[in-house]
């Protein structure tokens, strides 16, 4: 089983909708959560930090459910630059362990 | 500020032959990752390094070497390569003073083994 797994979509948005993906993590002891982006191509790169409490960053609203272990990413009025892959990312105990879900593609259209 | 630099940005290899990829970082961190991403899949971790002097193996670390020459860099070295070798590899490093640091990238290196 993957310690970390994402829908891969591709979600097709029109510009201005709102857009959720979810991401599921298997070990309990997993530490620290992060929204990534990546664009075709290119070197991921940090969206946000998903803290206990949830949080957001303008448009964008990161949820942690420990229960259930998932997080989740809301993003609303959805820019024609939002589309990219956004890959879910957990670090458990062990500190300098990561695990990338597969991505999950987001294609915004006019 | 470079952040983190890869070297080189492609390469195309013949199976068998050798080659290091280079890793600088400039953010002084402690810790560094080697990781490979193919399609369709996420990152998966080769290698890492959580201080100079000291690595540690990863996910996927069959038939990769690393070193941690000093705190800026930490190179990948593939000995003899093989077309299931051929990926995208990212380096990327980060602060290890504490939870929730997140992981910063360099542009990686496109790897086509022939």
């Amino acid at each position: 089983r993957k310690e970390v797994e994402q829908d891969p979509g591709p979600f097709n948005v029109p510009e201005g909708a709102t857009v959720a993906f979810n991401c599921t993590y298997s070990n309990s002891a997993s530490q620290s959560f992060f929204w990534y982006r990546q664009d075709c191509r290119k070197e991921p790169k940090l969206l946000m930090s998903v803290y206990s409490s949830g949080n957001e960053d303008g448009r964008f609203t990161a949820q942690l459910n420990r229960a259930s272990q998932y997080i989740s990413l809301l993003i609303r009025d959805s820019k024609l630059s939002d589309s990219a892959t956004y890959l879910c990312v957990v670090n458990i105990y062990n500190f300098n362990k990561f695990y990338f879900g597969s991505g999950t593609k987001l294609n915004v259209k006019p | 500020n470079a952040g983190v630099t890869q070297t080189p940005k492609f390469q195309v290899l013949k199976t068998g032959q050798s080659m290091t990829l280079q890793c600088a970082q400039d953010m002084n961190h402690n810790s560094m990752y080697w990781y490979r991403q193919d399609p369709g899949m996420g990152l998966r971790l080769i290698y890492y390094s959580a201080s100079e002097g000291t690595t540690d193996k990863g996910e996927v670390p069959n038939g990769y070497n690393v070193s941690r020459l000093n705190k800026r860099e930490f190179s990948l070295r593939l000995e003899s390569a093989a077309p299931s070798q051929t990926s995208v590899y990212f380096c990327a490093s980060r602060e290890h003073s504490a939870l929730a640091q997140p992981q910063h990238f360099g542009d990686g290196t496109r790897l086509s083994i022939l």
